[in-house]
């Protein structure tokens, strides 16, 4: 059984640094294309980042493009987010999802964690 | 950056009722080597993380009643829930993969009348 479990949220001020893990199990981690969504409070889903299996290619969303840095650790089969320069806009739910065996829908999602980012 | 937009933004629908729910991206997401349109459509319960239900515009995952069903192509999509049960209420996501940044409709409601 897949399982994508998120860690590290809680309340950052803004300018701030915070960084994601998504411990994934159940699956051969390097193998598929992984990624971050975002879900602002009572709002709809946003995609923040993208990383290949290999872990060679990252994109990212304009929004976070130049503070977000998506990375991964194949021994370890755990994905990271690191944010920087954090904003008040960044508060929401981020949830690793994971890209599907023959399609890059997201087949598999964490519950996710919280970012709260407020003085 | 390609654009989901979804109609309506919410709908109630009576049980065991259709309920309909169109997605339009702002350019084509159909990739002609392969013939696939690159749409996936996701459900969200409250409280819970999106679940995929459509891949490929019209293909099924794994697990999801056949009441649930996608179609359409190159522009123009539609999911449909051809007999509405209370526990189809939700917010439904569509969504392409064709290029980056991977973007999603704004959601659509789907309540009991």
């Amino acid at each position: 059984e897949v399982q994508l479990l998120e860690s590290g949220g809680g309340l950052v001020q803004p300018g701030g640094s915070q960084r994601l893990s998504c411990a994934a199990s159940g699956f051969t981690f390097n193998n598929y294309a992984m990624s971050w969504v975002r879900q602002a409070p009572g709002k709809g889903l946003e995609w923040v980042s993208i990383i290949r299996g290999s872990g060679g290619t990252t994109y990212y969303a304009d929004s976070v493009k130049g503070r977000f840095t998506l990375s991964r650790d194949n021994s370890k089969n755990i994905l990271y987010l690191q944010m920087d320069s954090l904003r008040v806009e960044d508060t929401a739910i981020y949830y690793c999802a994971k890209g599907g065996t023959t399609h890059d829908a997201f087949d598999n999602w964490g519950q996710g964690t919280m970012v709260t980012v407020s003085s | 950056d390609i654009v989901m937009t979804q109609s309506p933004d919410s709908l109630a629908v009576s049980l065991g009722e259709r309920a309909t729910i169109s997605c339009k991206s702002s350019q084509s997401v159909l990739y002609s080597a392969n013939n696939k349109n690159y749409v996936a459509w996701y459900q969200q319960k409250a409280g819970q993380p999106p679940k995929l239900l459509i891949y490929w515009a019209s293909t099924r995952e794994s697990g999801v009643p056949d009441r649930f069903s996608g179609s359409g192509s190159g522009t123009d999509f539609t999911l449909t829930i051809s007999r509405l049960k209370a526990e189809d209420v939700a917010v439904y996501y569509c969504q392409q993969y064709y290029t980056t940044p991977r973007t999603f409709g704004q959601g659509t409601k789907v309540e009991i009348k």
